[in-house]
């Protein structure tokens, strides 16, 4: 059974500051997910990795893939206000396109 | 982009009766449909699988009596709950996989269901 699992579960930055979330997965997979969610809303797409060192950056996030060490990561650097919001990854179960998502990672970015 | 799109956004219901939740793909043909429902503060919980033309393939623990899902078009997903209770209470999100030439799903706005 493929566990999802992200650290840290909450985070409470400050502006202009840089931090990393962790995904670690049990089982071999080809495909993690990294998503955003607003109070009340549905999720964003932000990245989708697909192969061992793919790295993805958007705007201050960026996010990474070692499928030998089941780990993903999330990296935002000059963390700012508007990054304020859940961030879940979710991993595909072996190319079934079912995802198991992580418990998500709740982020404040203080001004 | 591709958008997928739910109906109604919001639902309060009484207890024992059922409410049909829908989920349609706006700019795309999505050959399967996922159903998660998501607690508050939680994660998201895959329910069931939808493909076009077939039945649903359910999550161990999840009632197929209880939760009714139909695909009848290569466009609209439909979750129906039945004879709903307080604790069906939650927020339901539908995602859409097509042939976009994209490796990931499209996720609806969501549902929030309160069952009274």
């Amino acid at each position: 059974e493929l566990k999802v699992e992200q650290n840290p579960l909450f985070l409470s930055m400050q502006e202009g500051k840089n931090y990393t979330i962790y995904c670690n997965y049990s089982t071999t997979s080809d495909r993690l997910y990294w998503y955003r969610q607003d109070p009340g809303k549905s999720l964003e797409s932000l990245f989708v990795l697909l192969s061992n060192g793919a790295v993805k950056q958007e705007g201050r996030l960026m996010a990474s893939l070692d499928t030998k060490a089941r780990l993903s990561t999330l990296h935002i650097t000059a963390a700012v206000h508007d990054l304020s919001a859940t961030y879940f990854c979710a991993v595909d179960q072996g190319g079934s396109e079912k995802l198991v998502f992580g418990k998500g990672t709740k982020l404040t970015v203080n001004p | 982009g591709a958008v997928v799109s739910q109906h109604p956004s919001r639902v309060i219901c009484k207890s024992g009766t059922s409410v049909k939740i829908e989920c349609r793909s706006l700019d795309f043909q999505a050959t399967t449909m996922f159903w998660y429902r998501q607690f508050p503060k939680q994660s998201l919980m895959l329910m069931a699988t939808s493909n076009e033309g077939s039945k649903a393939t359910y999550e161990q623990g999840v009632e197929k009596d209880k939760f009714l899902i139909n695909h009848a078009s290569l466009t609209l997903s439909t979750l129906t709950v039945t004879s709903a209770h307080p604790e069906d209470s939650s927020f339901y999100i539908c995602s859409a996989y097509g042939l976009l030439g994209t490796d990931t799903q499209y996720f609806g706005p969501g549902t929030r269901l309160t069952v009274l």
